[in-house]
């Protein structure tokens, strides 16, 4: 399975504190994907990181790539309790029968408290 | 509309009763995808549309699992004959990524629905 996978699965903080959440993957890709899911409801993307780029801010988030060790990281900075939800990170396939689709992982559950 | 609409929002089948969901992507949207969540799981690929055409299904898990869009815009999946492992979150997503663009294409970002929550007693 090219799923990738979160870690840790669950992250509990305060409010003001960094959150990171790290992603690892198993095959070569094109681009990968971090995803938010509040509970009961669908994911929202958040950013997108293609394979030739090794590093993406927008507003208090950071991604970070590192093909060579198939992992990404997503830093959210100066957390509030409205970041609370589930972050999956998705990857795509550069394989031709599967293009389209996206692999997601388990999700990491992160609780910010006020 | 300004997003991708699902419906229902619940439903409650009985064990071997037939279901029918309903996607409707965004206007203009090329792309749909289905996705299935179960309980603390990420999304597991389903199948994928482009317009009309079905172009993946190959992570519907049985043939009782049935897609379509004959128009190119709305979707429905039907499941025949429901058990309780189809018991799921089942989520629709649209894009505006089409398969066209060759092995160097790049899949674009999805939006999703609400999802329907399905569950089979």
């Amino acid at each position: 399975s090219q799923q990738g996978e979160e870690d840790p699965q669950a992250l509990s903080i305060q409010e003001g504190e960094n959150a990171t959440m790290n992603c690892s993957y198993k095959t070569s890709i094109n681009n990968l994907q971090w995803y938010r899911q509040n509970s009961g409801r669908g994911l929202v993307h958040l950013i997108l990181i293609r394979s030739n780029e090794r590093e993406k801010h927008s507003g208090r988030l950071r991604v970070t790539l590192d093909t060579s060790k198939k992992s990404s990281s997503l830093l959210i900075t100066a957390s509030r309790a409205a970041d609370t939800a589930s972050y999956f990170c998705a990857t795509d396939s550069d394989r031709g029968s599967t293009l389209g689709r996206l692999y997601f992982g388990r999700g990491t559950q992160l609780t910010v408290w006020p | 509309g300004a997003g991708v609409s699902q419906s229902p929002r619940y439903k409650v089948a009985k064990r071997g009763q037939d279901v029918a969901l309903r996607c409707d992507p965004i206007s203009g949207h090329v792309s749909l995808f289905w996705y299935q969540q179960a309980l603390g799981q990420g999304p597991e690929f389903l199948t994928y549309f482009q317009n009309e055409a079905q172009l993946d299904k190959s992570g519907l898990p049985s043939d009782r699992f049935f897609a379509e869009r004959p128009e190119g815009s709305v979707s429905t999946l039907k499941i025949q004959r429901t058990q309780q492992e189809d018991s799921a979150v089942y989520l629709c997503a649209s894009s505006l990524w089409t398969r066209d663009r060759g092995r160097s294409a790049t899949n674009e970002k999805l939006f999703f629905g609400s999802g329907t929550q399905l569950s089979v007693l």
